[in-house]
């Protein structure tokens, strides 16, 4: 299947900084990206949908300030994480998809904010 | 939106024996119904999907089965061996929203 990149797998950050995850679908274009965030033993939660050069458009209840979404290119996506703090420590996951195809999944990041 | 309940949350079941995961959704626009695997520690992988247009899909031990009136769905693991032992997600999607929602997981454990 396609592969999806994830970066960086893990990251420990002080409070109050900011951390960039970067998803990248390595051999297809992908047409929307997918963030997620996973809770240990739950679901997978979806934070945003990004479309390369177009807004991102967030759930209900996710800060649009805090988790900044950018999506450049057909193959590039990145969410920052913007004043972090420790209620932010999760397992991010983003996702990739031509449309109406498979989602692929990157390997996730695991954020730590300490 | 899309709602997606899945039961049950653990399923413990012996090798060799099947395992059957459920799924309801709200939604009857929702026309695109994937399965996940994730193991411990991995990413989630498809591992079967069914669109509306199809009531039953099998490949190799793992097949799904849909039932658009009742808007539910089901995972059938046979001949279960070591190696299926992960947390299944199931999902629902209008492909017209191009959103995926989740099912909460099951965690199956094939005992030895």
């Amino acid at each position: 299947g396609a592969v999806v990149s994830q970066h960086p797998s893990w990251v420990i950050c002080k409070s109050g900084t900011s951390v960039k995850i970067e998803c990248r679908s390595l051999d297809f274009q992908a047409t929307t990206m997918f963030w997620y965030r996973q809770f240990p033993k739950q679901s997978l939660m979806l934070m945003a949908t990004s479309n390369e050069g177009s807004k991102a458009t967030y759930e209900q209840g996710v800060e649009k300030d805090k988790f900044l979404i950018n999506h450049a290119s057909l193959t590039l996506s990145t969410l920052t994480v913007t004043s972090a703090h420790p209620e932010d420590s999760s397992f991010y996951i983003c996702s990739a998809r031509m449309s109406r195809a498979e989602a692929f999944f990157g390997q996730g990041t695991r954020l730590t904010v300490v | 939106g899309e709602n997606v309940e899945q039961h049950p949350s653990t399923l413990s079941v012996q090798e060799g024996d099947s395992a059957v995961i459920k799924c309801t959704y709200s939604d009857s626009a929702s026309n695109y119904f994937p399965w996940y695997k994730q193991e411990l520690g991995k990413r989630p992988q498809l591992i079967i999907d069914i669109r509306s247009n199809v009531g039953e899909k099998k490949d190799q031990r793992i097949a799904v089965t849909l039932n658009k009136t009742a808007k539910h769905f089901s995972l059938h693991i046979t001949e279960t061996q070591p190696e299926d032992s992960a947390v299944y997600f199931c999902a629902a999607e209008n492909f017209g929203n191009e959103k995926l929602t989740f099912g909460t997981g099951t965690r199956l454990t094939i005992i030895p």
